[in-house]
């Protein structure tokens, strides 16, 4: 099973509220990540977490703030989000992330959640 | 540091002929090259990966790609184009060697299959 899930698919916020995106897998991976996406646009990486510990943040803004409460959960916790954030919001997870490579470099992809901040 | 270029925002093809998705690298060491496919509105899935070893890769829904160390290519390819398709094809590369153990991925290319 290669399968990460995503929830909510869909999320309307105003610049006001707070919420939150999950993601699981049970395949086992110890690295998990946060990409952002826009529209015909690459996946832009937000965070990475290798063993439940943050290992990268990409400079991303505090309004975005992400958790592992264990190996097979990721949070991406959002607060006082502008318009601009509008955007595809996709988890991945691989078997390892520092590693020499083979399957543990292969990323799995969720199916996103679609977020508009109006 | 590791760069990928996919040099087609589009590529179109007509159902039953052969497709090929273009995608060079430019990395210091060797390279690890994947591509993805993603269709509308939903994640990244991943369709094979070149590591080590033979050339010529195979994976998904009759998907291939041919690794090219001297043209520093590995373009995708398939036999005979589906319409189902159609989606949006992503190469990215790692190199293992530059420290950066998080691959960088391309603009993407779509690819428009038509009946």
């Amino acid at each position: 099973d290669t399968e990460v899930t995503q929830t909510p698919k869909h999320l309307v916020m105003g610049m006001t509220n707070k919420k939150s995106l999950k993601c699981e897998q049970h395949m086992g991976h110890r690295a998990m990540y946060w990409y952002k996406q826009k529209a015909k646009k690459p996946p832009e990486l937000m965070f990475v977490y290798s063993y439940e510990k943050l290992s990268i943040n990409e400079s991303v803004p505090s309004r975005f703030s992400p958790e592992c409460p264990n190996s097979s959960l990721l949070n991406l916790h959002l607060h006082a989000l502008q318009p601009e954030d509008s955007a595809l919001y996709l988890c991945a997870s691989s078997q390892d992330y520092a590693s020499a490579g083979g399957p543990a470099d292969t990323q799995y992809f969720g199916p996103g959640t679609r977020l508009t901040v109006l | 540091a590791q760069s990928v270029a996919q040099p087609e925002d589009q590529v179109n093809v007509a159902e039953g002929n052969p497709l090929t998705v273009k995608c060079t690298y430019s990395v210091s060491g060797n390279p690890y090259l994947f591509w993805y496919v993603q269709y509308p509105n939903r994640g990244l899935q991943f369709l094979l990966k070149y590591i080590t070893g033979d050339n010529l890769v195979k994976g998904s829904y009759g998907f291939e790609a041919e690794f090219n160390k001297s043209q520093t290519s590995f373009h995708l390819k398939k036999p005979s184009a589906l319409v189902s398709d159609s989606a949006l094809y992503f190469c990215a590369v790692r190199d293992p060697s530059g420290g950066s153990y998080i691959p960088t991925f391309g603009r993407g290319t779509s690819l428009i299959v038509h009946p």
